[in-house]
């Protein structure tokens, strides 16, 4: 069974421009939620969807975005990108949401 | 204060030995409890998944999850070289997972 699968794996960025990740959960996974690993931060939470609607969202700038489409596949987006925007974006998928989270390999930002 | 308290080590143990982890937490709405192992460049992997307060065993993995002291623990047993990773804490509520800091773990050969 494929696991969480997240495009690109790295990208560099300038300050100013705008990014979009990609992530596929799991086959019949529903529930796809998105974080930010940074080495002082942590995993911070981003925000989640279930069924295309955002049910939670963490505290960050409305700069971070997402969406998720028909077929649970979800994207976010990073407008105006700053230094401090570098980071590991990890995604998860579960059946339901209230349910073990698998995570994708994530994919490495870099502003430079 | 942070919702999540895990000690950062490093751990360093010897192969073969228990290597014993364990986090706080302060929010008592937190329902579920997880723990995974982060290998550098990969993803957060589910180690284990528990609900109620007790044990729980999968192999040389035991989690242990006390409510009342809002303390969770994994134990794992006979230790190998393949076990070197960061190890994080992690808890549910309300479609969303708090992260304990991760714990990096090198065992010795």
């Amino acid at each position: 069974k494929a696991g969480v699968t997240q495009t690109p794996r790295y990208l560099i960025k300038t300050r100013g421009q705008q990014v979009t990740l990609s992530c596929s959960p799991i086959s019949g996974h529903r529930s796809v939620s998105w974080y930010q690993q940074t080495p002082g931060q942590g995993l911070q939470f981003l925000f989640e969807y279930f069924s295309e609607t955002q049910r939670n969202k963490g505290n960050f700038p409305g700069r971070f975005s997402g969406r998720q489409f028909s077929n649970s596949r979800s994207e976010m987006n990073v407008s105006t990108l700053e230094l401090g925007d570098s980071a590991l974006y990890l995604c998860a998928s579960s059946r339901e949401g209230n349910q073990p989270q698998h995570f994708g390999d994530g994919t490495r930002l870099s502003i430079l | 204060q942070k919702e999540v308290e895990q000690d950062p080590g490093p751990l360093s143990v010897p192969e073969g030995a228990i290597v014993s982890l364990n986090c706080t937490y302060s929010n008592s709405a937190f329902q579920y409890f997880m723990w995974y192992r982060q290998y550098s460049r990969k993803g957060p992997e589910l180690l284990m998944y528990t609900y109620s307060s007790g044990n729980k065993e999968d192999g040389r993995f035991t989690a242990q999850v006390d409510k009342s002291s809002k303390y969770i623990s994994l134990f794992i047993r006979d230790s190998q070289p393949s076990d070197s990773a960061t190890y994080l804490c992690a808890m549910d509520n309300d479609y969303k997972l708090s992260f304990g800091a991760g714990t990096t773990v090198t065992v010795r050969a």
